[in-house]
C-alpha cells in the first residue's frame, strides 16, 4: 500500500541552525501539508502546497519557514533558523484531492537544543 | 476562527465498557475525520465522513456526524485494551485546500 515517507526520523540541531525536513508523498497525489505536534499537544497545520505554490499558511509558518517541491516527488520543510520553541514532532500530509482523505507520514522529530 | 474541541480529554475505562468521544466545532463544515495516535507514532486514519448523518463503523469504533448541531461522537463499544491510544478529531474549512484543523485528542486508556 503506497504510503508517505518521510526524513530524517529525528534530527538534533543547535538553536539558529538551518533545518530541512523531507517528504516523499503519495506519487498521485496533488495536495500536500505540513503539521506539526508539540509533544503532548494537539496537532497544528502550518502550511498546504497545491500546483506547485503555497495555498494557505498559519501564523505559525512564518519568514523563517519554507516549503519546496524541488523534483516532483520530494516535498520540503526548511527552517531557517531554528528556535528552541521549534522542538516538535513535524508531519507531512497528502492527499488526491481537496476533500479526500489525507495521509500522514510517521513524522520527523524536531529537537533544538 | 475554527475550533474544535473535544471531551473528554482523558478517558480511563476497562474493558469491556462503551463509551463515547464528543467533537464539537464553530464553524460551518461538512468533512470531519477521525484519527488515532499511538504514543511516539503517527496519525492513523479511522474515519473520513463527508455529509450530515454520515455514520461509519469500523470493528469496536463508529462514528457520526451531525453538521447542523457541528457535532460529531465516536463510540467505542465492548472497549478491549488495544483501543488504548489518543484519538483526534479535524475539521477542514469549506472553501480551504484542505487544510486540517484538529482538536487536542482524547487520550484513551482501556483498563483489563
Amino acid at each position: 500500500e503506497p504510503e508517505v515517507t518521510q526524513t530524517p526520523s529525528h534530527q538534533v540541531t543547535q538553536m539558529g541552525q538551518e533545518v530541512i525536513l523531507r517528504c516523499v508523498p503519495i506519487s498521485n497525489h496533488l495536495y500536500f501539508y505540513w503539521y506539526r505536534q508539540i509533544l503532548g499537544q494537539k496537532v497544528e497545520f502550518l502550511v498546504s502546497f497545491y500546483n506547485n505554490e503555497i495555498s494557505e499558511k498559519s501564523e505559525i509558518f512564518d519568514d523563517q519557514f519554507s516549503v519546496e517541491r524541488p523534483d516532483g516527488s520530494n516535498f520540503t520543510l526548511k527552517i531557517r533558523s531554528t528556535k528552541l520553541e521549534d522542538s516538535a514532532m513535524y508531519f507531512c500530509a497528502s492527499r488526491a484531492t481537496s476533500g479526500g482523505e489525507q495521509y500522514f507520514g510517521p513524522g520527523t522529530r524536531l529537537t533544538v537544543t | 476562527e475554527l475550533k474544535v474541541e473535544q471531551n473528554p480529554l482523558f478517558l480511563s475505562m476497562q474493558e469491556g465498557k462503551n463509551y463515547t468521544i464528543y467533537c464539537n466545532y464553530s464553524t460551518t463544515s461538512d468533512r470531519l475525520y477521525w484519527y488515532r495516535q499511538d504514543p511516539g507514532k503517527s496519525l492513523e486514519s479511522l474515519f473520513v465522513l463527508l455529509s450530515n448523518g454520515a455514520v461509519k463503523q469500523e470493528g469496536r469504533l463508529m462514528a457520526s456526524l451531525d453538521t447542523k448541531a457541528r457535532l460529531s461522537t465516536l463510540h467505542i463499544t465492548a472497549a478491549v485494551h488495544d483501543l488504548s491510544a489518543t484519538y483526534f478529531c479535524a475539521v477542514d474549512i469549506i472553501g480551504s485546500q484542505g487544510n486540517l484543523i484538529f482538536g487536542k485528542g482524547t487520550k484513551l486508556s482501556v483498563k483489563p
